[in-house]
């Protein structure tokens, strides 16, 4: 079965600055696609941005990006620019059946003024 | 257009009862997946709907069902309730069903509480 870790369950980062949250992944298989959510107090979830696989160009999304390393399992989001509003849980998430994800236990992110 | 929609908000039952929680999805999109999220399990998936037909299953008892109507609304469905079933459910609806990589939009979460 697949499992997806996130090793930080807390990380906070100052207002404007950059903060890269960890995941990796394991799997055997070679076609799937990875998100990375974000679910704030609300509990609303919303997608921050998703990779595909098969590519190798890293998907960016404004101040989101994310640097996939498919050898290593590995599929990090970095936050340029970090705002207030962007404080909120993270969730990476795994995908290759359906729509069924399967997600990390969460990273929760703090922005100090 | 409206987002994905779930009622009730917040539901209170007892051991033993049985709940109908509800999902209406975007309007268009057909397929609905449920998650549950727990402190102590996280975010889990239950099932997935598409077509009025379970494409998916998580690794839940047999208490938990779901279906979904010809609207594409769904409901699920839990019996003998536990005290750990008290969650977060959410609903997640995508206007696709094939392939991989499909967004999905999420509701705002029924919170059942069992006592």
């Amino acid at each position: 079965a697949q499992t997806v870790t996130q090793s930080q369950p807390e990380m906070s980062v100052q207002e404007a600055e950059t903060v890269t949250l960890s995941c990796t992944y394991d799997t055997s298989e070679s076609d799937y696609y990875l998100f990375w959510y974000k679910q704030p107090p609300s509990r609303q979830m919303i997608l921050v941005i998703r990779q595909e696989a098969y590519k190798q160009q890293n998907a960016t999304e404004n101040r989101f990006s994310v640097n996939f390393q498919k050898a290593a399992k590995s599929f990090s989001l970095k936050i340029s620019d970090s705002q207030l509003g962007d404080a909120a849980m993270y969730f990476c998430a795994y995908n290759n059946a359906g729509n069924m994800l399967t997600f990390g236990g969460g990273t929760r992110l703090m922005v100090k003024p | 257009k409206a987002g994905v929609t779930q009622t009730p908000r917040y539901l209170i039952k007892t051991r033993g009862q049985q709940v109908t929680l509800s999902c209406s999805p975007i309007s268009g999109h057909r397929s609905v997946s449920w998650y549950q999220q727990t402190p102590g399990q996280g975010l889990q998936f239950l099932f997935e709907y598409f077509s009025e037909t379970q494409r998916n299953k998580g690794n839940f008892p047999g208490r938990f069902s779901g279906r979904q109507f010809s609207n594409s609304r769904s409901e699920m469905n839990v019996s003998t309730l536990e005290l750990g079933d008290s969650a977060l459910y959410l609903c997640a609806s995508s206007f696709l069903a094939g392939g991989l990589g499909n967004e999905q939009f999420f509701g705002p979460g029924t919170r059942l509480t069992v006592l």
